[in-house]
């Protein structure tokens, strides 16, 4: 079974440009999570997808961010204008249900924003 | 509201030694409670979990964890130390919601060396 894939491992963008994070999950997992962990700081929640609807955006920052699952499959995180407090690491996770059953997370992207 | 604490951000331990990593949080529901590890340039691996069964908890790579309520304490612990266990540790808490528990709260990390 292959694992959750994020692209790209790493992005250098300037302060004002867009940023597109795609993540993949596993075939057959309809749950589908984005969280980021600033420098220093904790892992936080973004959102959860069920299929191709938002079931939780509650951990979205601002309206910079902008996530989507096309067809409840791949995922798309965009951020529009990057700022230099969005620099860190996405982590995305997929699972067939919820926490009973287990996330798989993807190795994640590294996001630095100059 | 729930939140984790990971006492230590950085724990030394010796290679053959005790790991002991902390965790507390806090929950006004029964919780579910997880310990995730990260290796370099990977992603979060799942170690071991609680959801309301026994309380000692067996993962892999030879970690457990106890629960204890009347402490709020979820600490990590594995009898001898090997150098492949040098990596970040997390701390994690989520409460049912409606569809279930979905939602993960991450302690800061706990960063773990061996040396030999």
């Amino acid at each position: 079974e292959a694992g959750v894939t994020q692209f790209p491992s790493h992005s250098v963008i300037e302060k004002g440009q867009t940023v597109t994070l795609r993540c993949d999950p596993i075939s057959g997992h309809d749950n589908l999570y984005w969280y980021r962990r600033v420098m220093g700081k904790e892992i936080k929640f973004l959102l959860h997808f069920v299929k191709e609807s938002k079931q939780d955006e509650s951990g979205m920052p601002n309206n910079r961010f902008l996530a989507e699952r096309t067809g409840g499959t791949y995922s798309t995180l965009k951020v529009q204008p990057a700022e230099l407090e969005d620099s860190g690491v996405y982590f995305c996770a997929s699972s067939r249900g919820d926490l009973n059953y287990g996330y798989t997370f993807g190795s994640g992207t590294r996001l630095t924003v100059v | 509201a729930q939140s984790v604490t990971q006492l230590g951000s950085h724990v030394s331990v010796s290679e053959g030694a005790l790991v002991l990593l902390r965790c507390n949080y806090s929950s006004s529901v029964p919780p579910y409670l997880f310990w995730y590890v990260q290796y370099p340039n990977q992603g979060l691996q799942l170690l071991l979990k609680y959801t309301s069964a026994a309380t000692l908890v067996k993962g892999i790579n030879g970690f457990e964890a106890e629960f204890k309520k009347s402490e709020t304490s979820f600490h990590l612990t594995k009898p001898s130390a090997h150098m492949s266990d040098a990596a970040e540790y997390f701390c994690a808490v989520s409460r049912p919601r409606s569809g279930g528990y979905n939602k993960l709260i991450f302690g800061a990390g706990t960063r773990l060396a061996v040396h030999p």
